[in-house]
Formats: C-alpha cells, structure tokens, sequence
C-alpha cells in the first residue's frame, strides 16, 4: 500500500510546455511539500500546505503552481517550462507543520526539458 | 557557504566494514537533526532523528550530534551491501520553522 504516490514517474517534455504533476498521500497527514532535487542531489523545499492551505512558498519562479483540492492531494503545475527546470521533484507528507521529525516522501518525478 | 555541508563521496568499503557520515553546519539554531536514505531512483527514507546533542542508537545504526562544534554524524556498524545508497543529513528547527535543510548527500559502496 503505496503512502505517497507522484504521477508520472517519468517526463519528457519541450521547453516551453506547460505540465503537471499529481501527488497523492493516504497516511491521513494534514501537511504536503513539494521538494526539488537538483543533478548535484540538493534537496530543496518549494512548497508547503496545511490542510488545503499554503504555508510555504520559497523563492520559486511564479511558472510554478501548486494545488491542494484536499489535504491528501497536492499537485503542482509548470507552466512555459525551461531547461533549467529538469530535476527530480518529489512530493512528501507530515502529520502537520510542527511535525519536527518524519516527513514521508513519494518516489520521485524525473523530469527532463529538452 | 551553505548552510549544510556533506561530502558527496562515492565512499566504498568493503563489507562488514564500520562506516562513518559525517555533515558540518553554520547555523547554531539547528535543534532537530536527521539522517535520511535514499536509494537510487526512490525518495528519501527517514533512518535517524535526534533532538539537540547527544548519541541515538538504533540497531547497526548510531547517530552523534556535537551541537558545540556543529557537527553530526552517522555511524553504519557491520555494513551491508543494501546500506548502498545516498546518505543525507538534514537539520530543522530555526525560527520556529520545522522544514527541513538538507545537505547534499553522500553516495556509500559497500562491496561484497
């Protein structure tokens, strides 16, 4: 039974597409994230909603949306996408946002701009 | 300087080896610090979470943290093959926020 599941697993896409990614979790948590993994395996924090509510929004391109329709969905949208977009993003959960401890992430999404 | 440095490796051992992570940090405020791993084309999996100073043991795995010298480690005893994998260290909890920063990951080998 999968906690954290990101569709696709795999894009490839041209630049200057617009794409999505859907997140879902099913451990019942009421915070998600959204991280970016760059080549050089840095771990970033992009995104972060509390309950269908956005808490954090880091230094983010505008080109980026997220979208929480409930509290175990958290999709984000790219819009005009560019080369330096291609990373790995992962979506990840928390019980809430003063979980100081375990956040649970999904697989990963590899996303390649050409 | 970033905020969390770790040396990306690739370290390789032998196994049954005794393996040692390490990070260094700036930022004293750090309260809460993780060990997480990551095998290749999976997400990160939490091992390890200390609060403050001090030692945790968790079966082959210790962790250290020396709030004094920010410096934390990760100690694999008797390592395995299936401890390959990507080692990353996080720390949490300045300003009251509880989001992670992670460093970049060190890539372990065991070999047979």
């Amino acid at each position: 039974d999968t906690a954290v599941s990101q569709t696709p697993k795999y894009l490839v896409t041209q630049m200057g597409n617009d794409k999505s990614i859907k997140c879902e979790q099913n451990l019942g948590h009421d915070t998600m994230y959204w991280y970016k993994q760059d080549s050089k395996k840095f771990l970033k924090i992009m995104f972060s909603y509390n309950n269908k509510e956005l808490i954090i929004n880091e230094t983010v391109p505008n080109r980026f949306s997220p979208k929480s329709p409930d509290k175990a969905h958290l999709n984000l949208h790219i819009n005009s996408l560019e080369l330096g977009d291609s990373a790995v993003y992962f979506c990840a959960s928390s019980q809430d946002w003063t979980d100081k401890d375990t956040q649970y992430f999904g697989p990963g999404t590899r996303l390649t701009v050409l | 300087q970033k905020e969390v440095e770790q040396d990306p490796g690739p370290l390789s051992v032998p196994e049954g080896a005794i393996v040692s992570l390490n990070c260094t940090y700036s930022n004293s405020a750090f309260q809460y610090f993780m060990w997480y791993r990551q095998y290749s084309r999976k997400g990160p999996e939490l091992l390890m979470y200390t609060y403050s100073s001090g030692n945790k043991e968790d079966g082959r795995f210790t962790a250290q943290v020396d709030k004094s010298s920010k410096y934390i480690s990760l100690f694999i005893r008797d390592s395995q093959p299936s401890d390959s994998a990507t080692y990353l260290c996080a720390m949490s909890g300045t300003g009251g926020s509880y989001i992670p920063t992670f460093g970049r990951g060190t890539s372990l080998i065991v070999h047979p």
